[in-house]
């Protein structure tokens, strides 16, 4: 069964601090892999990363997919304490269009 | 406007009783999702539509039903709802891209 795992589950920062957050899947025919940051209710859009996009960024995020090792990461540098939130990723596969999340890490940024 | 909404917001019920969870969308999207989402465990999948006439059941469906009465709306019910069902509920959508928009959420309790 495709399973998502992300890691670690809860992270504590201080403002100015770089984050690494990790995905792994275990999927036969990925299609993509999205980033969703929850702050208090609905997730909202970060990334998408395909076959073809294995590498985005905006402003202080930036998110890679490592096909060989079936992960990826989300960085934050400069963390601020609005980067507070549950970041959730997900993923898809080829023929349908199920989406299966992780548990999501919880990260906080303190000031 | 949010271009998907669902109500109520907020429901407290009771054990046995049937409950209705709506959700509607302005993007025209085919593709409708509801999720359950409990500390901890991230989106679980309950039952996802593609079209109308085309119902999926998720990974936990038992205990809920959809229906899709059109290609904006999809409903959420708890026939005899049971206090395990107590959670988070969203509904999501999906159009060409894989990047799926959620609903506020509703927060949902049964006593």
């Amino acid at each position: 069964e495709d399973k998502v795992v992300q890691s670690p589950l809860s992270l504590v920062v201080h403002e100015g601090d770089t984050v690494t957050l990790n995905c792994s899947y275990e999927v036969t025919n990925f299609r993509s892999l999205l980033w969703y940051k929850q702050e208090k209710k609905a997730p909202t859009f970060l990334f998408m990363l395909t076959s073809s996009g294995i590498e985005k960024k905006s402003g202080r995020l930036s998110s890679i997919l490592d096909k060989k090792e079936l992960s990826s990461i989300l960085n934050i540098t400069a963390t601020q304490t609005g980067d507070s939130a549950i970041y959730l990723c997900a993923q898809t596969t080829s023929g349908t269009y199920k989406y299966i999340f992780g548990t999501g890490t919880r990260l906080k940024v303190l000031a | 406007d949010a271009d998907v909404t669902q109500t109520p917001r907020n429901r407290i019920t009771k054990t046995g009783k049937r409950i209705m969870l709506e959700c509607s969308q302005t993007k025209g999207h085919d593709r409708m999702y509801w999720y359950r989402q409990d500390p901890g465990l991230g989106l679980q999948l309950i039952y996802y539509s593609f079209d109308v006439k085309d119902i999926n059941k998720g990974e936990i469906s038992d205990g809920y039903s959809v229906s899709r009465q059109a290609q904006a709306k999809f409903s959420l019910s708890l026939e005899s709802a049971i206090p395990n069902q107590t959670a988070l509920y969203f509904c999501a959508t999906s159009g060409d891209s894989d990047e799926q928009f959620f609903g506020p959420g509703t927060r949902l309790t049964v006593l």
